[in-house]
C-alpha cells in the first residue's frame, strides 16, 4: 500500500532564508505526487504536482520540488520565505485506486 | 469558473444532534470527495461521489454519510453528534474523468464544534 512521510511537523525559519520540506513516499505503481499549501482558516490550495517528464517541477509563490525516484522523494523548497508563507504544508500521492494518499503536514514558521 | 463553495462556513452542534454540510464543486466537475481534518488525525479521507454514486469510502463510521445530485452537488450528514467529530470538514472537487489520479481542488471547509 502506499503511505506518504512527512518527516519534519514543523519547521523553524527565518526570513529570507532558505527552507526545504521534506516528503518521503512508498508507492509500487506510477508515481503521481503533490504538494498542497492551507493557510491558517483555509482549505488546501495546490502548490505543485508531478505527473510525468521533468524531475524538476516548479509551483506557485515560488517554491520548486524535485523527484527523486531512486530516494523515493519529493522534497519541496523555496530559496528565500516570507512571512506570508506561514502555513502548513501537505504532500500527497496518488494509489492504485486514484485516491490522493496524505502525509501527516508540515507548519512552516516563519521567524521574523 | 468559481471555485469549490462549502456550507455553512461555521456551525455550533451539541451531542446527539445531526448535521448535513454541502458543498458545491467547480463548474463541470463530476468528483466530490470529502474529508476530516483535526489537529490530531491530520487529513483523513471520508467518501468520494462521483455521478450520484459513493465510488471510494474511508475508514469511518455509519454515521457518517454523504450523497451526491445530479447538478453534482454534494452533502454529507453526521449523525448522531459526538464531541470526537469536532472537526474542520473539507470538500475537494476534481473533474472526474477516472482511470487516473486527478487534482483536487478544495473549499474553504466547514468548522464543526461540538459541544
Amino acid at each position: 500500500a502506499q503511505s506518504v512521510t512527512q518527516l519534519d511537523s514543523q519547521v523553524p525559519v527565518f526570513e529570507e532564508a532558505p527552507v526545504e520540506l521534506r516528503c518521503n513516499y512508498s508507492s509500487s505503481v506510477s508515481v503521481y505526487l503533490f504538494w498542497y499549501v492551507q493557510y491558517p482558516n483555509q482549505g488546501l490550495q495546490l502548490l505543485l504536482k508531478y505527473l510525468s517528464g521533468s524531475t524538476l517541477v516548479k509551483g506557485i509563490n515560488g517554491f520548486e520540488a524535485e523527484f527523486n525516484k531512486s530516494q523515493t522523494s519529493f522534497h519541496l523548497r523555496k530559496p528565500s520565505v516570507h512571512i506570508s508563507d506561514t502555513a502548513e504544508y501537505f504532500c500527497a500521492v496518488g494509489d492504485s485506486n486514484y485516491q490522493l494518499i496524505w502525509g501527516a503536514g508540515t507548519k512552516l514558521i516563519i521567524k521574523p | 469558473k468559481a471555485g469549490v463553495t462549502q456550507t455553512p462556513r461555521y456551525l455550533i452542534k451539541t451531542r446527539g444532534q445531526q448535521v448535513t454540510l454541502s458543498c458545491s464543486p467547480i463548474s463541470g466537475h463530476r468528483s466530490v470527495s470529502w474529508y476530516q481534518q483535526t489537529p490530531g488525525q491530520g487529513l483523513q479521507f471520508l467518501f468520494e461521489y462521483f455521478s450520484e454514486t459513493q465510488r471510494n469510502k474511508g475508514n469511518f463510521p455509519g454515521r457518517f454519510s454523504g450523497r451526491q445530485f445530479s447538478n453534482s452537488r454534494s452533502e454529507m450528514n453526521v449523525s448522531t453528534l459526538e464531541l470526537g467529530d469536532s472537526a474542520l470538514y473539507l470538500c475537494a472537487s476534481s473533474a472526474g474523468t477516472g482511470g487516473q489520479v486527478e487534482t483536487q481542488y478544495f473549499g474553504p471547509g466547514t468548522r464543526l464544534l461540538v459541544l
